[in-house]
């Protein structure tokens, strides 16, 4: 059974850092692009950024183009979101999402719960 | 920069058929977008539908079925249950590892 479980969300004020991880279980992580996907209180889904299964491509929206970077370390089967620079419209839940292939172009297969983020002085 | 665009809401009666759409602010969508759709409910994780623009997740009744009509992607549901309502996103492949999702559609059945 494919798992997805988040962690490292919570409270943390403008301009602040956070770091999300995702571990993952159940499938060959290292064969898998793996993306993180936000949504903000009430608001609709919004893909952030994405990475190969290889680690060697990652991808970001404008939105935190700058300020995240994504990794993943495939020996352990963990994703990793970094995030600097934070401001008040990063609040939101951030789910970890794993892809159909080695590339992220074909959608989004599983999810996790998700790790919700605020961002508030 | 370009949008993805969805209906805002849509209804459907109990047993009926509604089809919603996935466009582009500008152009066409075809399946070298590769649209997936993603049903999500309140307080909960989205759920896979359709990938690679008809091609059904594991699980998924096929009621549910993905196409390209027109310039549009499309996700049909036939024979709608009260189960079915609904916030349905779909999500496009733009290029250079880009994927955009559009805005949502609210289904209501009723």
């Amino acid at each position: 059974e494919v798992q997805l479980v988040e962690s490292g969300g919570g409270l943390v004020q403008p301009g602040g850092s956070l770091r999300l991880s995702c571990a993952a279980s159940g499938f060959t992580f290292s064969n898998f692009a793996m993306s993180w996907v936000r949504q903000a209180p009430g608001k609709g889904l919004e893909w952030v950024s994405g990475i190969s299964s290889s680690g060697l491509s990652t991808y970001y929206a404008d939105s935190v183009q700058g300020r995240y970077t994504i990794s993943r370390d495939n020996s352990k089967n963990t994703l990793f979101f970094q995030m600097n620079r934070l401001r008040a419209e990063d609040t939101a839940i951030y789910y970890c999402a794993k892809g159909f292939s080695g590339s992220g172009k074909r959608g989004i297969d599983y999810w996790g719960q998700g790790t919700l983020v605020t961002v508030s002085s | 920069q370009t949008v993805v665009t969805q209906e805002p809401s849509f209804s459907v009666s109990p047993g009926g058929t509604v089809t919603l759409t996935c466009g582009l602010s500008s152009g066409s969508v075809s399946t070298t977008y590769y649209p997936s759709w993603y049903q999500q409910t309140p307080g909960q994780a989205p759920r896979t539908l359709i990938y690679s623009t008809n091609t059904r997740s594991s699980g998924v009744p096929d009621r549910f079925s993905g196409s390209i009509l027109g310039n549009k992607a499309a996700l049909t549901i036939t024979g709608a249950q009260a189960d079915d309502e609904s916030d349905y996103y779909c999500l496009l492949y733009l290029g250079s590892g880009i994927v955009v999702f559009g805005g949502g559609t609210k289904l209501t059945v009723l």
